[in-house]
């Protein structure tokens, strides 16, 4: 019930493709979602966060599409660079719930 | 600067010695959190604390002792009862607890037990 699913575990994109990166919930009380990145030998920094009363936010390169019904939620990085080679993490919290629950994360590798 | 310390950034240690890892903030955020962070396991809670002088287990808390004695600070001893302690300690803090506050990192500290 706690848990967030993450896939895939490890992508390869092109540059100036799309990185897609994609979550799954279970537990219907979360009501937070963000997406942290992080780079080798440092914390992890939020990227972008969804509330489910919306079904897309867009931040430059970034946008979170959120499926309620569905319970999902996902990633997409338009023109993928180099520079965007890290580890996602995507999360979930719940009302009232002080602890974010983090997927397994998704190491992303932009190709020059 | 404002931000989150952790200190040191590289920590080793032999089995069955008490290690504490610093976390110090200075943003004046109520929340603080531990993470341990292992390779294809994300990031999973140890403690956190709302307030001072309050803090609550996490998910895997066996092994780890924390204290919240000043506002800013949120100190983590790994015991010699941890069973597997080499990981990446991560120190997060929040301005509350609830729902609609971010979370901040710190830049973490990798222990290693041998």
């Amino acid at each position: 019930q706690q848990q967030v699913k993450q896939s895939p575990q490890s992508l390869i994109v092109q540059k100036g493709g799309i990185s897609i990166i994609n979550c799954a919930y279970e537990n219907t009380a979360f009501d937070y979602f963000p997406w942290y990145q992080q780079f080798p030998g440092k914390g992890p920094a939020l990227l972008i966060a969804i509330r489910p009363d919306v079904s897309e936010k867009k931040e430059g390169r970034f946008t979170i599409s959120f499926n309620k019904s569905a319970k999902q939620f996902s990633l997409h990085i338009m023109d993928s660079q180099p520079g965007d080679s890290a580890t996602y993490f995507c999360a979930a919290r719940s009302t009232g719930f002080q602890k974010l629950v983090f997927g397994t994360g998704t190491r992303l590798l932009v190709s020059p | 600067d404002g931000g989150i310390t952790q200190s040191p950034k590289y920590l080793f240690r032999k089995e069955g010695q008490n290690v504490t890892l610093s976390c110090e903030q200075n943003l004046n955020h109520d929340a603080m959190y531990w993470y341990r962070q292992d390779p294809g396991q994300g990031l999973r809670l140890i403690y956190y604390s709302q307030i001072v002088n309050d803090f609550q287990k996490g998910d895997i808390a066996e092994g780890y002792s924390v204290s919240r004695e000043k506002k800013e600070s949120f100190p983590l001893t790994v015991t010699s009862a941890q069973k597997n302690p080499t990981a990446f300690y991560l120190c997060a803090s929040s301005p509350g607890g609830g729902p609609g506050y971010e979370q901040y990192f710190g830049p973490g500290t990798r222990l290693t037990v041998t």
